[in-house]
């Protein structure tokens, strides 16, 4: 169990530029999330998947922002023609079904100038 | 509608003892979560409670109160390290059992 781990740790981009996250979970959860923090605030979810299916997509998210999992495993984040505000940190974090404990990953800081 | 409530930032002394309060409204309860965080490092889970009462884990306690929307979370025999943010959320099943988060709490341990 290496725990959940992300890529890059840090993101520079400028404005317009798309930009790609990758998540990988503990190996045996099912369920995987991803949520965006920005300072002083607690993670505001963004999606989440059980296995390969995107089960829920906050009304929140603009449509520039994609995710998928494609084998039920990795997760990738993708965010296209990124803006300023989308600056924060990006947290992903997985969990068994049956458990309701959700295990974070360290995060990918996006900064867009 | 939504919300949960937490102290912006907390302030104590090494080796003293600090409680950390939360309250939330939420259509929905299914458990309550505190998460500690330091500062760029990803959230670590501290304690997961569903029924009322107070859950102990060696330094740390978590209470709930379904009745009054209210917990806390206890830190004894305070240590530098305890220094960090720390998160109540609160899983709602009308929101398909996802997690509501406060915006933390800063709690600052002074020598």
């Amino acid at each position: 169990d290496t725990g959940v781990s992300q890529d890059p740790r840090h993101k520079i981009t400028k404005r317009g530029q798309n930009v790609t996250f990758r998540c990988d979970p503990i190996s045996e959860h099912n369920r995987l999330y991803w949520y965006r923090q920005t300072l002083g605030q607690g993670p505001e979810f963004l999606t989440y998947f059980q296995n390969e299916a995107q089960l829920e997509k906050s009304r929140l998210l603009s449509d520039r922002f994609s995710a998928e999992r494609p084998k039920g495993s990795f997760s990738t984040l993708e965010i296209q023609r990124t803006e300023q505000g989308d600056s924060a940190m990006y947290l992903c974090a997985s969990s068994l079904v049956r458990e309701n404990i959700q295990y974070f990953g360290a995060g990918t800081r996006l900064s867009v100038l | 509608g939504q919300n949960i409530d937490q102290p912006t930032e907390m302030t104590a002394t090494e080796g003293a003892i600090v409680q950390i309060n939360c309250t939330y409204q939420t259509s929905g309860f299914n458990g309550l979560f505190w998460y500690q965080q330091h500062a760029g490092e990803a959230p670590t889970f501290l304690s997961y409670n569903v029924l009322d009462g107070l859950e102990e884990k060696g330094r740390f306690s978590s209470f709930l109160s379904r009745s009054k929307g209210y917990s806390y979370l206890l830190l004894k025999e305070l240590q530098m390290k305890d220094s960090a943010s720390y998160l109540c959320a609160v899983r709602d099943s009308y929101s398909n059992y996802q997690l509501i988060w406060g915006a933390g709490t800063k709690l600052i341990i002074k020598p």
